[in-house]
């Protein structure tokens, strides 16, 4: 049983390209969060999605930033026409229901790097 | 608004010794968990031990356990004969009750000294 997978593990971007972060959840899960973790900073909420749905965006900055989780295949948050400070580690995790009490299980991060 | 403040950016401690991370939360609501996850090097994050407010006996998970003092809103991690691969960034985190999301501290870098 496949944990939560992430790709790429590292990503290197210049300025003003987009970048594409994956995230597969755990085999059977529907609910998928992802999380930012700046340099020195603990993980950050950004943005919670079901099937085909947003449910909650409110810790995505309002420009640059967007998530999909389509029918079919994996979460994807993309960042078009990145800077210098969206260089940070970013985690998805995924659950059976929408509820953390159990905490939930990470997957491995990929780390962005804007040169 | 919930807040988790870990106040010590880093720590050190003895292979075989004792530690203990600190961790204070802020939270209005009644109801809520506690977690401590390790990140180490490989920043894979993986979750610890965790607390449920509403017991009041202490989680232990091997020798991991926590002081949980809900008057003081205070949770600490208590590592027991620290081994080298305890070294790692140790992050605490709170959530309410329903919720589906997780507040972090800043996290405390363990060193484990051989």
């Amino acid at each position: 049983n496949a944990g939560v997978m992430q790709n790429p593990r590292h990503l290197v971007r210049r300025r003003g390209q987009e970048a594409r972060l994956r995230c597969s959840p755990m085999k059977g899960h529907s609910h998928v969060y992802w999380y930012r973790q700046l340099p020195e900073e603990g993980l950050k909420f950004m943005v919670y999605l079901q099937k085909e749905n947003i449910i909650d965006e409110s810790g995505m900055p309002k420009e640059r930033f967007s998530a999909e989780f389509p029918k079919e295949g994996p979460s994807i948050l993309r960042i078009q026409q990145v800077v210098r400070g969206d260089s940070a580690a970013y985690f998805c995790a995924s659950s059976l229901v929408p509820d953390s009490h159990y905490g939930y299980t990470f997957g491995s991060g990929t780390r962005l790097t804007v040169v | 608004a919930q807040t988790v403040t870990q106040s010590q950016p880093e720590m050190s401690v003895q292979e075989a010794e004792t530690v203990t991370l600190s961790c204070t939360y802020d939270t209005s609501e009644s109801d809520y968990y506690l977690f401590w996850y390790k990140q180490p090097p490989s920043r894979q994050m993986i979750l610890v031990i965790r607390q449920e407010a509403y017991k009041q006996q202490n989680a232990t998970e091997n020798r991991f356990s926590v002081n949980f003092q809900k008057a003081a809103k205070s949770f600490s991690l208590k590592i027991s004969d620290s081994q080298l691969g305890d070294a790692a960034m140790y992050f605490c985190a709170q959530s309410g009750a329903g919720s589906y999301q997780l507040t972090f501290g800043k996290g405390t870098k363990l060193s484990v000294i051989p």
